[in-house]
């Protein structure tokens, strides 16, 4: 059966520093990967997805990254975090682009300070 | 591109009544809609899909109506239970073949005893 792995579950970092959030597919071959970020009391904001290794679409322009090394692997980077950046982030994966359920993982919860 | 509008953003219930939620699309040429609930701390998980060639679903207490007409479809959950109390979120395919899900803004349900 397929699982998705991410973390960590929790994170609170300092305004200016680095971030990398993980996020691996198990079970499937190239799965289509998404990056949501869900502020508080707010909806599902699709940040990134990628449809295969290296290819990354970008949905809102902002101080995030994102890469896929790997066919299940997909990262969530920033350089420097702004206060802003704090929430609640979501990797998903599909079989198809839309069409066909999204499965996510378990979330990780960012705090900037 | 697709834009997907869910009302009300809250919404309590007495435990046994029902709850509707509702939502509009705009992609006349969207052809799935599927529903995701999400618990406290956890990533959303599907609960409930609709495809354009029906124009209802049910599965126990939980049922989905779709209005191709009027591009609008909704969430209907009988006899509620404090465990149904969550955030719920439709959800829309813009069928462009290119672009992932389209997602509400979300639900809060809250089911008091």
């Amino acid at each position: 059966s397929q699982t998705i792995h991410q973390w960590p579950a929790t994170l609170v970092q300092p305004v200016g520093s680095p971030l990398s959030l993980e996020c691996t597919v198990e079970g499937t071959s190239n799965p289509n990967l998404y990056w949501y970020r869900q502020a508080a009391g707010r909806g599902l904001q699709l940040l990134f997805y990628s449809v295969g290794i290296g290819q990354i679409s970008s949905e809102v322009p902002q101080n995030l990254s994102a890469s896929r090394p790997q066919d299940r692997q997909f990262i969530l980077s920033s350089k420097k975090l702004l206060l802003s950046d704090s929430g609640f982030y979501l990797c998903a994966w599909t079989l198809t682009l839309g069409n066909t359920e999204a499965f996510f993982g378990q979330g990780t919860r960012l705090t900037v300070v | 591109g697709e834009n997907v509008e869910q009302h009300p953003s809250t919404l309590s219930v007495q435990e046994g009544d029902s709850a509707v939620i509702k939502c509009t699309y705009s992609d006349s040429a969207s052809n799935y809609f599927p529903w995701y609930k999400q618990e406290l701390g956890k990533g959303p998980q599907l609960i409930i899909d609709i495809r354009s060639n029906v124009g209802e679903k049910k599965d126990q207490r939980i049922a989905v109506t779709l209005n191709k007409t009027a591009k609008h479809f909704s969430l209907h959950i009988t006899e509620t239970q404090p465990e149904d109390s969550a955030v719920y979120f439709c959800a829309a395919f813009g069928n462009s073949g290119n672009t992932p899900l389209v997602f509400g803004k979300g639900t809060r349900l809250s089911v008091i005893a």
